[in-house]
């Protein structure tokens, strides 16, 4: 079993759309979430992050993280077609430790 | 701020040959950098973890004699892949964490290197 999962899609929207995008994890030690965006044939970029439970938001963007159900989301309102990517959850246990990533999310907005 | 370059961004080599993949961290230092690699429609899969001045540490099941890993100054990692195979093809990243990084967010990755392997 994957430490990570994520549903790599691919998920397709209109333009306006509010996306949900979702990640679970077996590992109850991680403490650090984010959320990467990728595009084609490029390094991935930092979006968002959160520690521990809670919710943030951002502009279009915010992360929502359920430890005790060890499920953590990631929602983009008003979605764009700039917005198109594959976007990458990822996980660490302490603030020194590895990185653990999602198979990422193929996503499309389609104007 | 906190830019991480890669060269080459594409290289194409023979079968048999060695690459070598530099990584920069070009406004900070960086005493850890990380190496990924990233097949097609996959994850990144963390290779190794290296710190300036020591030997990096290798994920199991990386073969540390085909992936040479030199962390000789805080701006500069380099990754070589040692006679190199077509199932060596893949997408390399690297990110680099600086000294005063004391948290994961604090990881900026380069843009990636694609290796094809003929």
């Amino acid at each position: 079993q994957k430490e990570v999962e994520q549903d790599p899609g691919p998920l397709s929207v209109p333009e306006g759309a509010i996306v949900s995008l979702n990640c679970t994890y077996s590992n109850s030690a991680f403490q650090y979430f984010m959320w990467y965006r990728q595009y084609s044939r490029k390094g991935p970029e930092l979006l968002m992050y959160t520690y521990s439970s809670g919710n943030k938001e951002d502009g279009r963007f915010t992360a929502q993280v359920d430890k005790s159900s060890k499920y953590i989301s990631l929602f983009i309102r008003d979605s764009q077609p700039s917005d198109s990517a594959t976007y990458l959850c990822a996980m660490s246990e302490t603030s020194g430790s590895r990185l653990t990533f999602g198979e990422g999310t193929q996503l499309t907005v389609n104007p | 701020g906190a830019v991480v370059s890669q060269h080459p961004s594409r290289v194409i080599c023979k079968s048999g040959t060695s690459v070598k993949i530099e990584c920069r961290s070009l406004d900070f230092q960086a005493t850890t950098m990380f190496w990924y690699r990233q097949f097609p429609k996959q994850s990144l899969m963390l290779m190794a973890t290296s710190n300036e001045g020591s030997k990096a540490t290798y994920e199991q099941g990386v073969e540390k004699d085909k992936f040479l890993i030199n962390h000789a100054s805080l701006t500069l990692s380099t990754l070589t892949v040692t006679s190199a195979h077509p199932e060596d093809s893949s997408f390399y990243i690297c990110s680099a964490r600086s000294a005063s990084g004391g948290t994961p967010y604090e990881q900026y990755f380069g843009p990636g290197t694609r290796l094809t392997v003929t």
